[in-house]
C-alpha cells in the first residue's frame, strides 16, 4: 500500500513564476492536508481539503496560495507570483477520517531563485 | 489559538542511555490528541506516539513512552535504550480532531536530538 505521494521532490522557481506541488493521499484516504515548514521551524498548518470542498484554510496566506483537491487526481497547492519568502518545505498529510493519524508525504522542497 | 511549545532547542544522550524530550501546550479544549513525530535528516515526518487527553493511561510504544499531566499541560517522551537511529528533529503536535480535526496539527518548533556512540 503506497504512502502518501508528493511531487515533485525538488521545485526551483524564479520569482514572480508560478508553483504547483502535487499529492497523492494513501489509498482509501479521503482527509489531506498542508503544511509549510521554514528552516530551523516546525511545521505550520496551512488547508484542510476533502474531496472537491476546502474545509479549513485558516493557515493560508490570503493572496497568491490556493488549493484544490478535485474528484479525480491528487491535490495541488498552488501559488502563484512566488517570492523568496516562499522558499519552504511544503508537506502533504492525509487521513482516512478524522479518527485516524495523519500519514505524511516526504515534502516538497521549493526553492526561490 | 492552541500552542505548542518545546523549550529544548537541542538533546544528546549516550548511545543506549535514557533521555526525556519536553512539550508543554497550552488550550481550552477538554478533549484533543497529542503526537510526537521524528523527522529525520531525510525530512519524513513519521507518527512515533500518539496520546488521547480521554485516557489517564500513558501511551506506550516499545522504546517510547510519554509522561502526559493534563493538569500541567506537559507531554513529555521517554526514549529508553537510545539507538544511533533515534538521531532526529522531534516534534511535539497537537490536535482537537482524532487525527487532525478542521484545524490540522499545531506543531512545536522541535527538539533535535543527538545520540553520541
Amino acid at each position: 500500500n503506497a504512502g502518501v505521494m508528493q511531487n515533485p521532490r525538488h521545485l526551483v522557481r524564479r520569482r514572480g513564476q508560478e508553483a504547483r506541488l502535487r499529492c497523492s493521499p494513501m489509498k482509501g484516504h479521503s482527509h489531506v492536508y498542508w503544511y509549510r515548514q521554514l528552516p530551523e521551524e516546525g511545521l505550520k498548518f496551512m488547508v484542510y481539503l476533502q474531496k472537491e470542498n476546502i474545509i479549513d484554510e485558516s493557515g493560508m496566506p490570503k493572496e497568491r496560495f490556493s488549493a484544490e483537491f478535485p474528484k479525480e487526481g491528487p491535490s495541488i497547492l498552488r501559488i502563484q507570483q512566488v517570492v523568496r519568502g516562499d522558499s519552504a518545505a511544503y508537506f502533504c498529510a492525509s487521513s482516512a477520517y478524522d479518527g485516524q493519524p495523519q500519514h505524511f508525504g516526504d515534502g516538497t522542497r521549493l526553492s526561490i531563485l | 489559538a492552541q500552542t505548542v511549545t518545546q523549550s529544548q532547542p537541542e538533546m544528546s544522550v549516550q548511545e543506549a542511555e535514557t533521555v526525556t524530550l519536553s512539550c508543554t501546550y497550552d488550550t481550552s479544549e477538554s478533549d484533543y490528541y497529542l503526537f510526537w513525530y521524528k523527522q529525520p535528516p531525510s525530512r519524513q515526518m513519521i507518527l512515533v506516539i500518539r496520546q488521547e487527553a480521554y485516557k489517564q493511561q500513558n501511551a506506550t510504544e516499545n522504546r517510547f513512552s510519554v509522561n502526559f499531566q493534563k493538569a500541567a499541560k506537559s507531554f513529555s517522551l521517554k526514549i529508553s535504550d537510545s539507538q544511533l537511529g533515534d538521531a532526529a528533529m522531534y516534534f511535539c503536535a497537537y490536535s482537537t480532531g482524532s487525527g487532525g480535526g478542521a484545524d490540522g496539527l499545531t506543531f512545536g518548533k522541535g527538539t533535535h536530538l543527538i545520540i553520541q556512540p
